[in-house]
């Protein structure tokens, strides 16, 4: 198993901020992934973050509005940028051990 | 793409009534099967995966589910539904590509009435 710590929980921000949210994992891994689960939906994949190497986004996200980092081989940072209110939603880090995943709480995000 | 589809988007039982959700996904190659799932006020965790061998995978709390390959479907099934096991379900798939990337079905919303 893997114990995977994000911050902040939960924040409120005003449109047009940015929020950084980190994720922590317990073991070095070399595949990172963010999504997003918007209100009453399921969880989609905004992008892979790769240690040593730019993030791979999925159809729809680009790097401008979701910039990621990935320092190190146990920890990583999206960003979103310019929030609007459809920015709100939960943002999950996750990592996977063999196949399967493994979830952060996730980041609760209002944007008023 | 691949996709997963879930048949039922909010169900409703009483207590010692059987459980049965549907899943279907669509990729042709080699996949490994999840079912997730999200109480209230927590993170997402593994009720179940099925990787290969025998299709009936059993898991925690006793839900099984059975992987049917020419239905592409993996179904999540419990005898007898307990208040606790109110929560969301999400079935996932991750196709054997090497991206080990995990994709979601909607979710099930089950409640479960005492």
């Amino acid at each position: 198993s893997a114990v995977i710590s994000q911050k902040p929980s939960r924040d409120i921000c005003q449109r047009g901020t940015s929020l950084t949210i980190q994720c922590q994992v317990d073991s070095q891994v070399t595949m990172m992934f963010w999504y997003r689960q918007q209100p009453g939906q399921s969880l989609t994949l905004i992008a892979t973050a790769n240690q040593g190497s730019e993030a791979t986004y999925e159809s729809g996200f680009v790097i401008d509005k979701f910039p990621i980092s990935r320092p190190n081989l146990t920890f990583s940072t999206l960003t979103v940028s310019n929030m609007s209110p459809e920015d709100s939603s939960i943002y999950l880090c996750s990592e996977t051990q063999g196949t399967e995943a493994f979830f952060g709480q996730g980041t609760r995000l209002t944007v008023v | 793409a691949q996709s997963v589809s879930q048949h039922n988007h909010h169900v409703i039982l009483s207590e010692a009534a059987s459980l049965e959700l549907g899943c279907n996904y669509s990729y042709g190659g080699t996949v490994n099967l999840f079912w997730y799932v999200q109480y209230p006020g927590q993170h997402l965790q593994l009720l179940l995966k099925y990787f290969s061998g025998d299709p009936l995978v059993k898991g925690i709390k006793g839900f099984e589910a059975e992987f049917i390959k020419s239905k592409f479907s993996f179904n999540l099934r419990k005898p007898s539904v307990q208040w606790s096991d109110t929560a969301e379900y999400f079935c996932a798939v991750n196709p054997y590509t090497g991206g080990f990337k995990t994709i979601f079905g909607a979710g099930t919303r089950l409640f479960v009435k005492a």
